[in-house]
């Protein structure tokens, strides 16, 4: 069994850089295939990126080419997701996931963590 | 990227019901599909990996099928638990784009 932790919801303003972070336990994180995805409020699922940690490669959605980072750190068994220059329509539920087979579909999930974008 | 469109967008059923819910892939993704169950207010549960492998505890009411482009998830006779909003994710190659959603509605 898998548990992940996310930071709390985060207020920010638009143009500002937001950090979440996903603290997991249970498992072996370093081949964990986890993601980030996220769910506008009403809206449906949107892939934003990943990371299996003992690659040290994050992956990106085109669309989030740089504006976001992904990292790991196995020390830890943290990841973070960092997105800039926020804009109103990334506010939304931020989920890190994961499967503890390197395969990129998610069996345990984090909380989720609320980005409000607002001036 | 990879585009996933699931049908319908909204589906009216009852309970004993059979129903079944589409999900095409842009390209072919072979059998790297997975399914979602949603409920407000709650992350996703994994149901279905692989195409037709059923995750560990999912009733065995849930199935899915497909291969290549063209996927089904059927609920063979449905359940007062089951209404919910249910969504397909591509994993062949990223973006690991999932689809739109699928909203089972009680009739």
């Amino acid at each position: 069994q898998v548990l992940l932790v996310q930071s709390g919801a985060e207020v920010k303003k638009p143009g500002s850089s937001v950090q979440v972070s996903c603290k997991t336990s249970g498992g072996t994180f370093g081949t964990f295939a986890l993601s980030w995805v996220r769910q506008a409020p009403g809206q449906g699922l949107e892939w934003v990126g990943g990371i299996i940690p003992v690659t040290e490669t994050p992956v990106y959605a085109h669309k989030f080419q740089g504006r976001v980072t992904i990292t790991a750190d196995e020390s830890t068994s943290t990841a973070y997701m960092e997105m800039t220059s926020l804009r109103s329509e990334d506010a939304a539920l931020y989920y890190c996931a994961v499967s503890d087979n390197s395969a990129w579909y998610y069996d345990f999930w984090g909380q989720g963590t609320l980005v409000t974008v607002s001036s | 990227d990879i585009q996933m469109t699931q049908s319908p967008s909204t589906l009216s059923a009852s309970v004993g019901d059979r129903v079944t819910i589409t999900c095409r892939a842009s390209q072919n993704i072979n059998n790297w599909l997975a399914w979602y169950q949603q409920k407000p207010g709650k992350a996703p549960k994994l149901l279905i990996y692989q195409a037709s492998s059923l995750q560990s505890g999912v009733p065995s009411r849930f199935s899915g099928s497909g291969s290549g482009t063209e996927f089904t998830l059927t609920i063979s006779s449905l359940q007062p638990d089951d209404f919910a909003t249910y969504y397909c994710q591509q994993y062949d190659s990223y973006s690991y784009s999932f689809g739109q959603g699928t909203k089972l509605e009680i009739k």
